[in-house]
């Protein structure tokens, strides 16, 4: 089944904390994101990945790390989590041919808690 | 407009009315719309990809138009039914970014 796995779905943690939500997909898909969701705030992109080993920042990508060895893989990093990072988080991919003009596949999010 | 911005922010229908969205976006350098369907507790789900100006695409009784001149797209629901309650999202992505914009959303709600 194709599909955008993520993990944890649901993390509850305390500020200074490392911690690294997994994202992969197997449709093979050239471009990856990460977004998060907060009332009132609509889905706000963290990072994005064009293909292997090529990535760039998104509208909020402080506090974050991201990084792409693999086409299947697009890892979110919390080298030190604040309250402020409490949010929902979504990873997505598609493909990127043609110019990219595809529909994303998300993922089914990962409810993170920094207290 | 410098951001993507979604209109009405909600909706409530009866079932059986039909309804629109807006969807505004920047103009300059715009290479593709997208649209998602989001209802709770859920993913986001694709429901168009546009790109081209006079764009109009269909999905049952979903339907969506583009209008890149002037920087804005149309969602339309015919006839709605309670299963199409849900948030629909826009997003915009410029030719010289791979980023993509999301707006806040309309949230439709229908009653039976």
């Amino acid at each position: 089944e194709a599909q955008v796995t993520q993990n944890p779905r649901y993390l509850i943690t305390v500020t200074g904390k490392k911690l690294t939500v997994t994202c992969s997909q197997n449709m093979n898909h050239e471009y990856m994101s990460w977004y998060r969701q907060d009332p009132g705030l609509g889905l706000r992109q963290i990072y994005y990945s064009m293909n292997v080993e090529v990535t760039d920042k998104g509208d909020v990508p402080e506090g974050y790390k991201v990084s792409r060895k693999e086409k299947r893989n697009f890892p979110l990093i919390l080298e030190s989590p604040s309250p402020n990072q409490t949010s929902l988080y979504f990873c997505a991919s598609s493909l990127a041919g043609a110019g990219g003009r595809h529909e994303q596949y998300f993922g089914p999010g990962t409810r993170l808690t920094v207290t | 407009i410098l951001n993507v911005e979604q209109s009405p922010q909600s909706l409530h229908v009866q079932e059986g009315d039909s309804t629109n969205f807006t969807c505004s976006f920047p103009s300059s350098n715009f290479y593709a719309l997208h649209w998602y369907r989001w209802e709770t507790a859920k993913s986001p789900e694709a429901l168009f990809v546009m790109t081209l100006n006079g764009d109009e695409k269909k999905k049952g009784r979903i339907s969506a138009t583009l209008n890149t001149k002037e920087g804005y797209s149309y969602l339309y629901i015919k006839g709605s039914q309670p299963e199409d309650s849900a948030t629909y999202l826009c997003a915009s992505r410029s030719s010289n970014t791979g980023k993509l914009i999301f707006g806040q959303g309309t949230t439709l709600q229908v009653k039976p």
